[in-house]
This record gives C-alpha cells, structure tokens and sequence, in this order.
C-alpha cells in the first residue's frame, strides 16, 4: 500500500480557476514537502513543513499556498491557474531534518 | 541558480557494463548526497546516498564516489541491467528542511 497518497493522480484545469491538490503521509514523519516538475525545470522545490509550520518557501507566486489541517497532511491550493503552471506536484515527507524524502507518486496537472 | 550539475542528460549502455552518471555542486554547505531513481509515472525513490565524511558508499551494484575537495561525486552502475533505465537524480541538502536536485540524467539500458 501506498504510504504517501497523492489525489487525484491526474487533473484538467482552465485558466484563472482555482484547484486544491491533496496530499497525506501514513510514514509517521514530522515533515512534509512540495515539489514540482516539469520539462522546464526538473525537480523544483516549492515548500517545506515541520509540525505544520512552514519552514522554507522557494515558491516566488502566493497563488500556491499550502495547507496543512493535520501532521500528516499538506495540501497545495493553487488560485487563477496559468497555462505555465502545468506539471507534476510531488509531494514528499522526511523524518525531521534528516534529508532522505519519501515521494507520492505526484499529480499530473494541466492547465488549458 | 543551478546549485547541482548533473551529466550527461541522458546515457545508453550495453546490459552488463557500467553506467558512470556524474554530478557536481557549488555551494559547500551541503553535507548529504542522495541519489533517486525515477520511472515513468512514479515519484522518486532514494536509491543510495553518501555523506561528506565519506569518499566512497556501496551498495549492492551501486557505488557513489565523492571528491570533497572538487565538490563532485559520481555514482556507478555495474553491470547494468534492462530494469535500471530510469531517470536518475543528484541531490544535496546542508541538513535541515531543504534538497535540491540536480537536473538528472535518463539512462538507457539496451539489451
């Protein structure tokens, strides 16, 4: 069974709507994260999450916000989606600060 | 800013020779280096990872060499197999909350 759940595994999107991508770890880590990839930019940090508290944030747009209701849980809210925001979010988790990610197998987003 | 470097952008090999998948970085803070494995469809996977003290981690048919002094490392694949093509990732992290990745390198294994 997967231990970090990514929904939904595909999703289609018009431009300047808004959409919630959702993410839940069952690996008992404190932390959390959100990458993104593309063709343009492989592997690309977005945020981080330790206790549920941002602890660092590469994301230059505030139209991505993560939320976190639960330790296990870090959603990304993305708001008035742009063609250039399609790729693929992963979301991952850590033991606290030890480096080693785990990755869910991601949502392809598409913006049209 | 690319902080990690990896070449070459995509390698073929014949089955049961050695892939070499180079990496280098910049910033000298960085004291973890992990590699990840990725399939089509799938998340990454931590496939093996080396810290600073250490110039050489082996792992089965995975072997990671680092040169502290040159800030590079590499890892080799021996006898490569039709099962490791994949998308491999150079990453470095100064402890903490942050990794990066390099821009990876994709890896064909022809039989």
């Amino acid at each position: 069974d997967p231990k970090i759940i990514q929904k939904p595994k595909y999703l289609v999107a018009v431009t300047g709507s808004e959409k919630i991508l959702i993410c839940e770890q069952y690996l008992g880590h404190n932390a959390m994260y959100w990458y993104r990839q593309s063709a343009k930019k492989p592997l690309e940090f977005m945020f981080s999450y330790s206790y549920q508290k941002l602890m660092d944030n590469q994301t230059a747009s505030s139209r991505f916000q993560p939320q976190s209701s639960k330790k296990n849980h870090l959603d990304l809210q993305i708001t008035a989606l742009k063609p250039d925001d399609s790729a693929t979010y992963f979301c991952a988790s850590s033991q606290e600060g030890l480096g080693t990610l785990y990755f869910g197998a991601g949502t392809r987003l598409s913006v049209l | 800013q690319q902080q990690v470097r990896q070449s070459p952008q995509s390698l073929t090999v014949w089955e049961g020779e050695t892939a070499i998948l180079n990496c280098s970085y910049e910033n000298s803070a960085f004291d973890y280096f992990p590699w990840y494995q990725q399939f089509p469809g799938e998340g990454p996977a931590l496939l093996i990872s080396i810290l600073s003290v250490s110039d050489k981690k082996e792992d089965g048919r995975f072997t990671i060499f680092f040169n502290k002094r040159e800030k590079k490392l590499s890892l080799h694949i021996a006898d490569s197999q039709p099962g490791d093509s994949a998308t491999y990732f150079c990453a470095a992290s100064p402890g903490g909350y942050k990794v990066v990745f390099g821009s990876g390198t994709r890896l064909l294994v022809s039989p």
